[in-house]
């Protein structure tokens, strides 16, 4: 069966430094991967999506960046986070690209820029 | 573009009374329609879907939900809450022959009281 996994859990980082959040999915090959942000009351928000290794698109214009450079592995970055950063990051994975896909999530990270 | 409206954010209720959760979208052809769910300390996982068929659909632990093409609505329902539905629930809209990447609503918080 197929699995998602994101680390780390959780992350308290000051303003203007680096991140790095990694996911990787098990028992697939070829996923769809996507990155959403999910802030209180305001729903889901992607924020980039993939359909192959070194394919990223990008949804919101930020200081973020996605990049995919295994099959399986999808990992979001900023080289200086700033205090909007904070959230809780998804990782999420889909096997086609139809309408009628389900997405499957992993247990996300919780952010907390100081 | 699409869009999802999910009108309640909080929705408090006892044990053993009946759930009414609004879904409605912005879209003027077919779509596919989904509700997800977040248990707390869990992944974000599908409760159910429609594409096709039957507009009332049945999905995991008792919850249904009827697509009325008429009034753009996917509302979710279940006739009996218990406490283990404390829930964040996400409805989510995808039209047919479009984009694979849906459209998430803000969510709504049910706190289900023993």
């Amino acid at each position: 069966s197929q699995t998602i996994h994101q680390w780390p859990a959780t992350l308290v980082q000051p303003v203007g430094s680096p991140l790095s959040l990694e996911c990787t999915v098990e028992g697939t090959s070829n996923p769809n991967l996507y990155w959403y942000r999910q802030a209180a009351g305001r729903g889901l928000q992607l924020l980039f999506y993939s359909v192959g290794i070194g394919q990223i698109s990008s949804e919101v214009p930020q200081n973020l960046s996605a990049s995919r450079p295994q099959d399986r592995q999808f990992i979001l970055s900023s080289k200086k986070l700033l205090l909007s950063d904070s959230g809780f990051y998804l990782c999420a994975w889909s096997p086609d690209r139809t309408a009628t896909d389900t997405q499957y999530f992993g247990p996300g990270t919780r952010l907390t820029v100081l | 573009a699409q869009s999802v409206s999910q009108h309640n954010h909080h929705v408090i209720l006892s044990e053993a009374a009946s759930l009414e959760l609004g879904c409605n979208y912005s879209y003027g052809g077919t779509v596919n329609l989904f509700w997800y769910v977040q248990y707390p300390g869990q992944h974000l996982q599908l409760l159910l879907k429609y594409f096709s068929g039957d507009p009332l659909v049945k999905g995991i632990k008792g919850f249904e939900a009827e697509f009325i093409k008429s009034k753009f609505s996917f509302n979710l329902r279940k006739p009996s809450v218990q406490w283990s539905d404390t829930a964040e629930y996400f409805c989510a809209v995808n039209p047919s022959g479009g984009s694979y990447i849906p459209t998430f609503g803000r969510g709504t918080s049910l706190i289900v009281h023993p």
